[in-house]
């Protein structure tokens, strides 16, 4: 069965350090997204990619990256942790069929930065 | 830009049906979704509303209103298993397909 699985699922880091979440859809998808959930503010787009080599900053892309190199990853890079970096993170894949093309979710990774 | 608002909590009794409303200023209009997400757990998709009017998925039941920017989401017979966060996402005019989403509501089923 077609799966979008996320690694770790569990991160603790400090301050400072470079952190990459790991993002992988069996679904063959075009579409993939990352989101950060936090209490109070719901899903919030972190950065978005429509396929290969192709990536987009979305409402809060700052001290994040992404890198899309083929279809079935889309890892995100924290360039140097912030607490403020401490979160819940998903990712999320779609199709562009034309269709409702809902996003499918990825498990989450839960990202403590001490 | 997208302004979704959406009640931030509901209790409701079990075997009740519960009405979750969700509305939304937006510069274009391309669908709106619904998710239910159990605490801990992803997003799962529900339902989807690109025309006016209610569209119905057994218990679950969506509704849409393009002219007053007005959605709800409709849950019949409620069980215990519906306690969870309901979240209205819209999705981005012009053939795109990035969504903003509310910040959910999150619904506490009684005994």
């Amino acid at each position: 069965d077609a799966e979008i699985t996320q690694s770790p699922r569990h991160k603790i880091t400090e301050t400072g350090r470079q952190v990459t979440l790991a993002c992988h859809q069996t679904w063959n998808h075009n579409n993939m997204f990352w989101y950060r959930q936090d209490l109070g503010h719901g899903l919030r787009l972190i950065h978005y990619s429509y396929g290969v080599q192709d990536t987009n900053k979305g409402e809060v892309s700052d001290g994040y990256s992404v890198s899309r190199s083929n279809t079935e990853d889309l890892p995100l890079t924290l360039e140097s942790a912030a607490s403020s970096q401490t979160s819940v993170y998903f990712c999320a894949s779609s199709e562009s069929a034309g269709g409702p093309d809902e996003q499918f979710f990825g498990p989450g990774t839960r990202l403590t930065v001490l | 830009g997208q302004n979704i608002d959406q009640p931030t909590e509901m209790t409701a009794t079990e075997g009740a049906i519960v009405q979750i409303n969700c509305t939304y200023q937006t510069s274009g209009f391309n669908g709106l979704f619904w998710y239910q997400q159990h605490a801990g757990e992803a997003p799962t998709f529900l339902s989807y509303n690109v025309l006016d009017g209610l569209e119905e998925k057994g218990r679950f039941s969506s509704f849409l209103s393009r002219s007053k920017g007005y959605s709800y989401l409709l849950l019949k017979e409620l069980q215990m298993k519906d306690s969870a966060s309901y979240l209205c996402a819209v999705r981005d005019p012009g053939g795109y397909q990035k969504v903003t989403f509310g910040t959910g509501t999150k619904l506490q089923v009684i005994p």
